[in-house]
């Protein structure tokens, strides 16, 4: 079946600077791939996703990349600032989701 | 939040007890599913419903028992369970199956058995 790593599983950005959390995927088969911000005591909410017959796709300071052949796919945050500190989770999906283990970023005043 | 919401959102009970987790979606979508979040391990797939029907059971313990009675409403009903149960439970939305819909997450139901 279906298998997601992600890294890194923590990260600590200063604020302003640029996050970058990647993904990889074991099944080519994999078509569609969300990513969600988990804040504490919420449950995962969607922040941008991509299907695989697109490379890239942005929204404000979000973007994220896929690239099919190498099976990873990866997500950008700029300007990021203190209430982007959560928990983000990719995954990758053929039938069910599958999910990556989780990045905790928390963003430093 | 968005149009799925889940009650209680705590629930401590007894390795004997017998309770039931609700969830609601109003966002008029046909599949709802129950995942299961524990600390350090992804979220991990129950159960998935579409139409009422239920489509999918990742191998979870018979302690574990879904209903769910019509597009709207999914329940967890649970009895006999053990400490290592547990977890944080996500109950989600999407407009339909087949792995291509986004899914929808209601808040969650932090469960402890003690």
């Amino acid at each position: 079946g279906e298998n997601v790593e992600q890294h890194p599983s923590t990260l600590s950005v200063q604020e302003g600077d640029s996050a970058v959390i990647k993904c990889t995927y074991s099944d080519s088969a994999s078509n569609y791939f969300p990513w969600y911000k988990q804040e504490l005591g919420k449950g995962p909410q969607l922040i941008i996703d991509i299907r695989s017959n697109v490379g890239e796709k942005k929204d404000q300071r979000i973007a994220v990349t896929l690239n099919k052949t190498a099976k990873h796919f990866s997500l950008h945050i700029t300007e990021t600032q203190p209430e982007d500190s959560a928990v983000y989770f990719c995954a990758a999906s053929i039938r069910n989701f599958v999910f990556g283990p989780g990045t905790r970023l928390s963003v430093l005043p | 939040e968005t149009g799925v919401t889940q009650t209680p959102r705590h629930l401590v009970m007894g390795m004997t007890n017998k309770k039931s987790l609700k969830c609601e979606q109003h966002l008029g979508h046909n599949a709802m599913y129950w995942y299961k979040q524990s600390a350090k391990k992804p979220l991990e797939l129950m159960f998935v419903y579409n139409f009422k029907e239920q489509t999918e059971n990742n191998s979870v313990p018979s302690r574990f028992s879904p209903e769910c009675p019509n597009s709207s409403h999914l329940f967890l009903h649970l009895h006999t369970l053990q400490p290592e149960d547990s977890a944080l439970y996500l109950c989600a939305s999407s407009p339909g199956t087949g792995g291509r819909d986004t899914q929808y997450f209601g808040p969650g139901t932090r469960l402890t058995v003690l």
